[in-house]
């Protein structure tokens, strides 16, 4: 079975500053899905960012980019130039594309970001 | 789009009563999840549906929960009977084909 896990329970940041927050993920399947999903304190999930298997290039939205190594199953996000509305629970998801499971998201524990003005 | 719309979004009941959240999924959106997060066990996948049939319920905690998919644009999530530790909140999500998936606000369960 798939596992996704984040080490890092806790993270904090300067405003204006970067910060990377790590995810690895076990997995036998060579097609998938990987999330990076944003909860602020208003509990609603945001997807960040989304990255296929497939695709070699990392994706990017605006200040936010993956470093997606899928030798090493590891797919960590960077924020560029932290904003106080970033801070918030982010959580790392994997999606299988196989078998009768290929609809369910495996989440990670969740790394909750302090942005410090 | 309005996105997918869940209430209510707070619910307060006693144990014993009939529970039931419900969700609008984004319209065109071929697969429907509802989730469950807790402090102590995270995010669980309780059950999803494809096309309204389910498809997989494995994630049901036992049979006081049921889920049903009556069409394209309305699923229900019921506990009969509630019990405190269902207090969580719920989370339903659409997503089109295999693709990223789009969560509602949540409801906030708490049974007394």
């Amino acid at each position: 079975a798939q596992t996704v896990t984040q080490s890092q329970p806790e993270m904090s940041v300067q405003e204006a500053e970067t910060v990377t927050l790590s995810c690895t993920y076990d997995t036998s399947e060579s097609d998938y899905y990987l999330f990076w999903y944003k909860q602020p304190p208003s509990r609603q999930m945001i997807l960040v960012i989304r990255q296929e298997a497939y695709k070699q290039q990392n994706a990017t939205e605006n200040r936010f980019s993956v470093n997606f190594q899928k030798a090493a199953k590891s797919f960590s996000l960077k924020i560029s130039d932290s904003q106080l509305g970033d801070a918030a629970m982010y959580f790392c998801a994997y999606r299988t594309t196989y078998g009768g499971s290929q609809g369910n998201l495996i989440f990670g524990k969740g790394t909750k970001l302090s942005v410090k003005p | 789009d309005a996105g997918v719309i869940q209430s209510p979004r707070h619910e307060v009941t006693e144990m014993g009563q009939e529970v039931t959240l419900r969700c609008k999924p984004i319209s065109g959106h071929d697969y429907l999840f509802w989730y469950r997060q807790t402090m102590m066990r995270g995010l669980e996948l309780l059950i999803y549906f494809n096309n309204n049939v389910p498809i997989d319920d494995s994630g049901m905690p036992e049979d006081r929960f049921s889920a049903k998919m009556p069409n394209a644009s309305f699923s229900t999530l019921k506990i009969q009977p509630s019990e405190p530790r269902d207090s969580a909140v719920y989370f339903c999500a659409s997503s089109p084909r295999r693709d990223t998936q789009y969560f509602g606000p949540g409801t906030r369960l708490t049974v007394l």
